[in-house]
């Protein structure tokens, strides 16, 4: 079962930006666990984007930034371009459960 | 280039048993911690297990506990998921990943995922 909650769903023209949020609990973001984001094409192999909240591996454009407040994450995507038309997904750990919890995915519609 | 590449997939009875493999390229195995994660159809990712790089420690989802078993060959560079008394709801795409850093750590890369169907 998915603990960190996403909105389903958020769009944007090309070139502006959407904000999509992870919302968690004393149990998981709150403690102090990182974030981490995934863009995931179905079908293809999910793609880390951010990781230690507000980090950018090599290859992954600045138009994309994390952040992490309490006990909630965002990820921010400016500069919309088509192709970042996907699914998004928040990753952290929870001590609660004793193992890696997704969120429930956002699905990012370039308009 | 690290790549990880799963097979293994496919149409099993309810009760059924079914082993994936995730064979690794560009990076030492042994080096670090494997782990696996699936999305059912229409679904999100949910995170089954995680297996040390020795592959002496071991832990899973509670969805999956008891009846699946994480392993790994390093000397064939190769991650298994043993699969047993499945049910329609483990019908999903079975992805692998490699665990960076350390307690709470990020999955990079990931596999392309093989499907498993679960159904009579």
């Amino acid at each position: 079962q998915s603990v960190l909650t996403q909105p389903p769903s958020v769009s944007g023209a090309p070139g502006q930006g959407v904000i999509i949020s992870c919302t968690g609990s004393t149990s998981n973001i709150g403690t102090g666990y990182h974030v981490h984001w995934y863009q995931h094409l179905p079908g293809t192999a999910p793609k880390l984007l951010i990781y230690g909240n507000s980090n950018r591996p090599s290859g992954v454009p600045d138009r994309f930034s994390g952040s992490k407040s309490g006990t909630s994450a965002s990820l921010a995507i400016t500069g919309l371009q088509a192709e970042d038309e996907a699914d998004y997904y928040c990753q952290s750990y929870d001590s609660s459960l004793s193992g890696f919890v997704f969120g429930t995915g956002t699905k990012v519609t370039v308009l | 280039e690290e790549q990880l590449l799963e097979s293994g997939g496919g149409l099993v009875q309810p009760g059924g048993s079914l082993r994936l493999s995730c064979v690794a390229s560009g990076f030492t195995l042994s080096s670090y911690v494997m782990t696996w994660v699936r999305q059912a159809p229409g679904k999100g990712l949910e995170w089954l297990s995680e297996v040390s790089g020795s592959g002496t420690s071991t832990r899973y989802a509670d969805s999956v506990k008891g009846r699946f078993t994480t392993s790994r060959d390093n000397s064939k560079n190769t991650l298994y998921l043993e699969m047993n008394s499945l049910r329609a709801e483990d019908t999903a795409v079975y992805h692998c990943a490699k665990k960076y850093s350390g307690g709470d750590g990020w999955f990079d890369p990931w596999g392309q995922g093989t499907l498993v169907t679960v159904s009579s």
